[in-house]
């Protein structure tokens, strides 16, 4: 397996623009899960979903923010307008049932300018 | 908020010597992860110690769990230079959760 795939692995996006980012899971992985992090804040739970459905979006900043798993294959979080408050590493992490390790992608560093 | 803590934030060694992190928390927990971050990668975990298990080994890794201290440790045995990251302690939020929290993590150097 090649592991949690985010795409993309960089983005520089100005102000005011929309900003998707693109997560793949393991595959029977049943749980997923997005984080942010920055140097201040360190690494934020934003929203998890199992079974493809969303279970807790309590993390998600503000209505700019918006996640969907459409399948048990992809799932996307959408910035909508961005701000430079913003600019982070947003990670996508993956596992199967509650009770193992999660497994991390490589993250997308969203900066926005 | 936080669930972990882990101290110290920063810790420089020379490698052959053995590092060893601390992570304390506030809630009870069901099991307590450590993972290890290199500069600009993702997350890898290493290693889950369940609340009724006190510790556990992995090649030079050892965890140990004290949940009536509400902490736990993390010993990395002969350190050598590609040890050097950053490590995190995580736990699920409340017993029972299926989110983890993570802190802010230690940053290992480890010296050659």
């Amino acid at each position: 397996d090649a592991g949690v795939i985010q795409s993309p692995r960089h983005e520089v996006t100005e102000m005011g623009q929309e900003v998707t980012l693109r997560c793949k899971p393991i595959s029977g992985h049943d749980y997923l899960f997005w984080y942010r992090q920055t140097m201040m804040r360190g690494l934020e739970l934003l929203i998890y979903f199992n079974n493809n459905v969303p279970i807790d979006d309590s993390g998600m900043p503000e209505d700019r923010f918006s996640a969907k798993m459409p399948n048990a294959s992809f799932s996307t979080l959408k910035i909508q307008p961005s701000e430079p408050r913003d600019s982070a590493v947003y990670f996508c992490a993956s596992s199967f049932k509650r009770t193992f390790g999660y497994t991390f992608g490589s993250g997308t560093r969203l900066t926005v300018v | 908020s936080q669930q972990g803590e882990e101290d110290p934030q920063a810790l420089s060694i020379q490698e052959g010597e053995n590092a060893t992190m601390n992570c304390s928390y506030k809630t009870s927990i069901n099991n307590l992860q450590w993972y290890r971050q290199n500069s600009g990668r993702g997350l890898v975990h290493l290693i889950l110690i369940r609340s009724n298990e006190r510790e556990k080994h992995s090649g030079r890794l050892r965890v140990t769990l004290d949940t009536s201290k509400k902490s736990s440790s993390l010993l990395i045995t002969a350190s050598r230079a590609a040890d050097t990251a950053s490590y995190f302690c995580a736990t699920d939020a409340q017993g029972g959760s299926e989110k983890l929290v993570f802190g802010k993590g230690t940053k290992l150097t480890v010296n050659p």
